[in-house]
């Protein structure tokens, strides 16, 4: 399963580091995202890590913004937030990447729950 | 790539067919078209990728179809735990895009 932590209500141009705990799976052979949710924009895919950490890819609404990352040891994922915006304000789940053959990452079969977090002064 | 969901909701009785389409703005590589069902209170769950196959557990009466632009989600019988919002989703040159959901509702 996924846990996510460390949502909340931020002031615009604050930070956020959220995390999400792995377990019941290799997570240190998985590629991970992070997909924020919202009532009126739906889903949307925020950003990627490969299995080792060494890969990352961005959205272009948060490139630059926000950092991804991983620690195996932990069987732990975090987002690292920066110069939040209102347009921030989301519930941000974590999944895991189901990777098939050759085409790679075909969709992501493992949710976590969400983590809601708020930008708003 | 922008992808659009028809119809917004779907008022169907248990036991119907349910006919889900998500229209691509430009052609999709079928490898990485997926869908899936998100209930109230939860997280989304995966139902098909690569158009055609099921995820893991998913029962054989969800089945995917489509290539190109559109695509197509059924669900042959509706049993009461299918009444839920769809998502299709695919992978492009900017990362993975979401179309914005499919009610299907009790009718």
């Amino acid at each position: 399963q996924l846990l996510e932590s460390g949502g909340g209500l931020v002031q615009p141009g604050g930070s956020l580091r959220l995390s999400c705990a792995a377990s019941g799976f290799t997570f240190s052979t998985s590629a991970m995202s992070w997909v924020r949710q919202t009532p009126g924009k739906g889903l949307e895919w925020v950003s990627a890590i490969s299995s080792s950490g060494g890969n990352t890819y961005f959205a272009d609404s948060v490139k630059g913004r926000f950092t991804i990352s991983r620690d195996n040891s932990k069987n732990t994922l975090y987002l690292q937030m920066n110069s939040l915006r209102v347009e921030d304000t989301a519930v941000y789940h974590c999944a895991k990447e189901l990777r098939i053959g050759s085409p790679g990452t075909v969709g992501f079969d493992l949710w976590g729950q969400g983590t809601m977090v708020t930008v708003s002064s | 790539i922008v992808l659009a969901q028809s119809p917004g909701t779907l008022s169907l009785s248990p036991g119907e067919r349910a006919t889900l389409s998500c229209r691509a703005s430009q052609s999709v590589s079928s490898s990485y078209l997926a869908w899936y069902q998100q209930k109230p209170g939860q997280a989304p769950r995966l139902l098909m990728y690569g158009v055609s196959s099921r995820a893991t557990g998913i029962p054989d009466r969800f089945s995917g179809s489509g290539s190109g632009t559109d695509f197509t989600l059924t669900i042959s019988r509706l049993e009461p735990e299918d009444f839920a919002v769809y998502y299709c989703q695919q992978h492009g040159s900017s990362g993975w895009t979401f179309g914005q959901g499919t009610k299907v509702e009790i009718k």
